[in-house]
């Protein structure tokens, strides 16, 4: 089955500087790619998300990066504000199986 | 509209008791997914169904574990026998499948404590 590997695990980042959190897959089938914000107590949230027929995508101060042929991708996050803080999910989806498969988290804290 | 709802929102029962956890999703969904989250970890994938049928139970860590969707909408995760390893935040999740894309919005979770 798939699996997702995501670094780091805790990130702290300036206010105003950026962060990456960067995800690798084993499956090649997988083939679509979203990104999901947890906050504490609540439920994870899309951010953004990529095909994989695409290789960046961005939302104003998010964006995503995907590279089929290493089997990694990355998220972005330029200008950090304090409500960026949270637990940043990446996951694989596979069409053929229809299984979303989630990273183990990152914990991003901005530091005022 | 309404998004992905779970009932109840908080769950404490003690081992060996039967609990049942609800999921309604949104209106016009036609894939219904269960996952668990462990405290610091990634939700992990418990069961799908498109429409009423289960297309994969894989992620059922055993035979206690139990969902239904009779009508295709509302489903019901049915755990017996809990333990105290079943522990965690339920989350429910479903996506209007499309062949180009595979959203799901998630609801808000049932945080069960079993003691």
């Amino acid at each position: 089955g798939e699996n997702v590997e995501q670094h780091p695990s805790t990130l702290s980042v300036q206010e105003g500087d950026s962060a990456v959190i960067k995800c690798t897959y084993s499956d090649s089938a997988s083939n679509y790619f979203p990104w999901y914000k947890q906050e504490l107590g609540k439920r994870p949230q899309l951010i953004i998300d990529i095909r994989s027929n695409v290789g960046e995508k961005k939302d104003q101060r998010i964006a995503v990066t995907l590279n089929k042929t290493a089997k990694h991708f990355s998220l972005h996050i330029t200008e950090t504000q304090p409500e960026d803080s949270a637990v940043y999910f990446c996951a694989a989806y596979n069409f053929g199986n229809e299984k979303l498969t989630f990273g183990t988290g990152t914990r991003l804290t901005i530091i005022p | 509209g309404a998004g992905v709802s779970q009932t109840p929102s908080n769950k404490v029962t003690e081992k060996g008791k039967y609990v049942e956890l609800r999921c309604d999703p949104i209106s016009g969904h036609t894939a219904l997914y269960w996952y668990r989250q462990s405290l610091g970890q990634g939700p992990e994938f418990l069961i799908y169904f498109q429409g009423t049928g289960a297309a994969d139970d894989s992620g059922l860590p055993n035979d206690r574990f139990f969902a239904v969707r009779p009508e295709g909408s509302v489903s019901t995760l049915k755990i017996q026998r809990t333990e105290r390893g079943d522990s965690a935040v339920y989350l429910c999740a479903s996506s209007f499948r499309t062949d180009s894309q595979e959203t799901q919005y998630f609801g808000p979770g049932t945080r069960l404590l079993v003691l």
